[in-house]
């Protein structure tokens, strides 16, 4: 059973760092994986989807890599902002590219500091 | 844009009401999932529906049921609320492969 796991559970950063957000998975067999945003009390919003054959997305400040036979995949944030700060998660499609074997992180809580 | 609507962000029902969640999208996405988030336990799977009418048992059906007579709309459904179905709900919808898009939520309150 694939299992992904998202260290650490909490950052804190000054304004302006450049900051590196990780995510491990069990199993290297998956279709793709997309990292989302979520703020307080609200839904996820989608940020990047990486397809397995792809070794990164990038979208305006963020980049998304992928290493699927690490099972490891990193969204990297610059130039951080205030409002940035959100809860982040991962999550792994399986191979057979079904939404129903989805596998979410269980998050990485980011504050950027004024 | 890819639009989830989540009919309401709050509700505060009684022990024993049935409840119903509606979520719509307006993609033609044949794919929509119903989670359930709870602090601790991340998000969890409760029915996905694959085509109108079609419906599968996510990780946790207990309790709940759904309905999708429309492509675009997707119901779950508390055929007596208890207060451990207190919880963050989630409706997304996507196609194959794509990504996969969120609603607001609705945070219901069950008491």
């Amino acid at each position: 059973k694939q299992e992904v796991t998202q260290i650490p559970a909490a950052l804190s950063v000054p304004e302006g760092e450049n900051l590196v957000l990780n995510c491990s998975f069990t199993d290297s067999a998956i279709y793709n994986l997309q990292w989302f945003r979520q703020d307080p009390g609200k839904g996820l919003t989608s940020l990047l989807l990486i397809q397995s054959s792809q070794r990164e997305q990038t979208s305006g400040r963020l980049n998304a890599s992928l290493d699927k036979s690490s099972g490891r995949s990193t969204l990297y944030i610059a130039a951080s902002q205030p409002g940035d700060s959100a809860t982040y998660l991962c999550a792994v499609r399986g191979a057979s590219g079904s939404a129903r074997q989805l596998t979410f992180g269980s998050g990485t809580q980011l504050t950027v500091l004024p | 844009d890819v639009k989830v609507t989540q009919s309401s962000r709050y509700l505060v029902k009684r022990t024993g009401e049935k409840v119903f969640l509606e979520c719509v999208q307006d993609m033609d996405h044949e794919n929509m999932f119903w989670y359930r988030q709870d602090p601790g336990l991340g998000l969890r799977l409760i029915y996905f529906s694959y085509d109108v009418k079609m419906k599968e048992k996510g990780d946790i059906p207990e309790g709940y049921s759904v309905s999708r007579e429309k492509k675009e709309r997707f119901s779950l459904i508390l055929e007596s609320a208890s207060t451990n179905q207190t919880s963050m709900y989630l409706c997304a919808s996507s196609v194959f492969g794509s990504p996969l898009h969120f609603g607001n939520g609705t945070r219901l309150t069950v008491t």
